[in-house]
């Protein structure tokens, strides 16, 4: 079956405390991986595709890796305005379905 | 501005009713989708359609039903047979071919009173 896997499911880190969120898939083939951002109360915003393993995407703070098995997101000396649910996200060969995680819930604390 | 419009942001339901939350993109995507989200449980989706004048149903399409009579349009109508209606409702939006990454609304809350 599969299968989209995040963790932690919360995370709590100090102002400038680097760290790294994982997504783990078993999947019958990838087509995609996906991160998104998102905001209480709000919809999802995209943040990095991932296509092959080995890849690797940057946008400020944020750095998103792929392998065969899963995905790191690590964030590097965070803020607090970096807090917030990060959403994985895989898109399957097989049926073009998409499978989310669960989420990682990220505070930053000043 | 290119994106996704979902209205209204906040909706009310009596029991027994049937109301319709309403979902447009202007970025001329071919499919479009419907997740409902839930605390603690992700993203689950209700319904799909990849062309115009067709569509798929999810994990969770019971209680639902959709239409898709323009590229841009995806309604989606939460029935009185949904027993379980309060949530959050997401409408996303990709291309079909290529770099087909998925985008989203800002959401509708629906609450039933």
């Amino acid at each position: 079956e599969d299968q989209v896997t995040q963790s932690p499911e919360a995370l709590r880190l100090q102002e400038g405390e680097s760290s790294s969120l994982n997504c783990s898939y078993t999947v019958s083939g990838l087509r995609g991986l996906f991160w998104y951002r998102q905001d209480p109360g709000k919809g999802p915003e995209f943040l990095f595709t991932l296509y092959s393993a080995g890849e690797e995407k940057e946008k400020e703070r944020l750095k998103a890796t792929l392998t065969k098995k899963e995905s790191f997101l690590h964030i590097t000396a965070p803020k607090p305005e970096d807090s917030a649910t990060y959403l994985c996200a895989v898109r399957v060969n097989r049926d073009d379905k998409i499978i989310f995680g669960k989420g990682t819930r990220l505070h930053i604390l000043p | 501005d290119g994106g996704i419009t979902q209205s209204p942001k906040y909706l009310f339901r009596k029991e027994g009713q049937n109301v319709t939350l309403s979902c447009e993109q202007n970025l001329n995507h071919d499919a479009m989708y419907w997740y409902r989200q839930d605390p603690g449980q992700g993203l689950r989706l209700i319904y799909y359609s990849q062309i115009v004048n067709d569509f798929q149903k999810g994990d969770i399409a019971e209680g639902y039903s959709v239409s898709r009579e323009k590229k841009e349009s995806f309604p989606l109508t939460v029935t009185s047979a949904q027993k379980n209606p309060t949530a959050f409702y997401l409408c996303a939006s990709s291309s079909v071919t290529g770099r087909n990454t998925i985008y989203f609304g800002e959401g509708s809350w629906l609450t039933v009173v």
